[in-house]
């Protein structure tokens, strides 16, 4: 089946420092691209998103960068601070069936 | 902050029971989902549905059930034929189909002993 790869699964930057987690993706047909935030007890959060039709997005502090050829697109996270610790999952929208598959989540952890 | 509610926040149930999670959305939104959630294993749909009256099977619907006879509104049951059914179980909802930010629940921890 169509499949997300999330890499690190746990990622630990100074405070301050940039912080980039990586996904591909398996159907080249996918063409949205969502990234959520889930504090510790807390709901998953859309934070930012993007489609096939452009290269990068930002906002703010975040951006997200997606390579079609390569089947790969990126969270970078610039000036990380203690608030932005939390897992992130990145997903992917499958052409075939129409469903959002996510990675397994990265744990991000902000150090002071 | 309202949007889609979950109840119970825990629940305990005895292994052999069924076990209904409750929904509710408030947001107009056609189209809503049931994930679940494990340590390290990220989010896996388990039913998901777009429209009233229809639903279709997510990754891992065995074991599960669900309705969708009111917009706002998509139990899940858990079923005893459920193999490992202990898990934190996140309700969402879109605007639109799954090309459209989803919108979670708090969640519900089901604890099956």
């Amino acid at each position: 089946g169509e499949n997300v790869e999330q890499h690190p699964s746990t990622l630990s930057v100074q405070e301050g420092d940039s912080a980039v987690i990586k996904c591909t993706y398996s159907d080249s047909a996918s063409n949205y691209f969502p990234w959520y935030k889930q504090e510790l007890g807390k709901r998953p959060q859309l934070i930012i998103d993007i489609r096939s039709n452009v290269g990068e997005k930002k906002d703010q502090r975040i951006a997200v960068t997606l390579n079609k050829t390569a089947k790969h697109f990126s969270l970078h996270i610039t000036e990380t601070q203690p608030e932005d610790s939390a897992v992130y999952f990145c997903a992917a929208l499958t052409e075939r069936d129409d469903k959002i598959i996510f990675g397994k989540g990265t744990r991000l952890h902000i150090l002071p | 902050d309202g949007g889609i509610t979950q109840s119970p926040k825990y629940l305990f149930r005895k292994e052999g029971q069924n076990v209904t999670l409750s929904c509710e959305q408030n947001l107009n939104h056609d189209a809503m989902y049931w994930y679940r959630q494990d340590p390290g294993q990220g989010l896996r749909l388990i039913y998901y549905s777009q429209i009233v009256n229809d639903f279709q099977k997510g990754d891992i619907a065995e074991g599960y059930s669900v309705s969708r006879e009111k917009k706002e509104s998509f139990p899940l049951t858990v079923t005893s034929a459920q193999k490992n059914p202990t898990a934190f179980y996140l309700c969402a909802s879109s605007i639109g189909g799954p090309n459209s930010p989803l919108h979670f629940g708090n969640g519900t921890r089901l604890t099956v002993t």
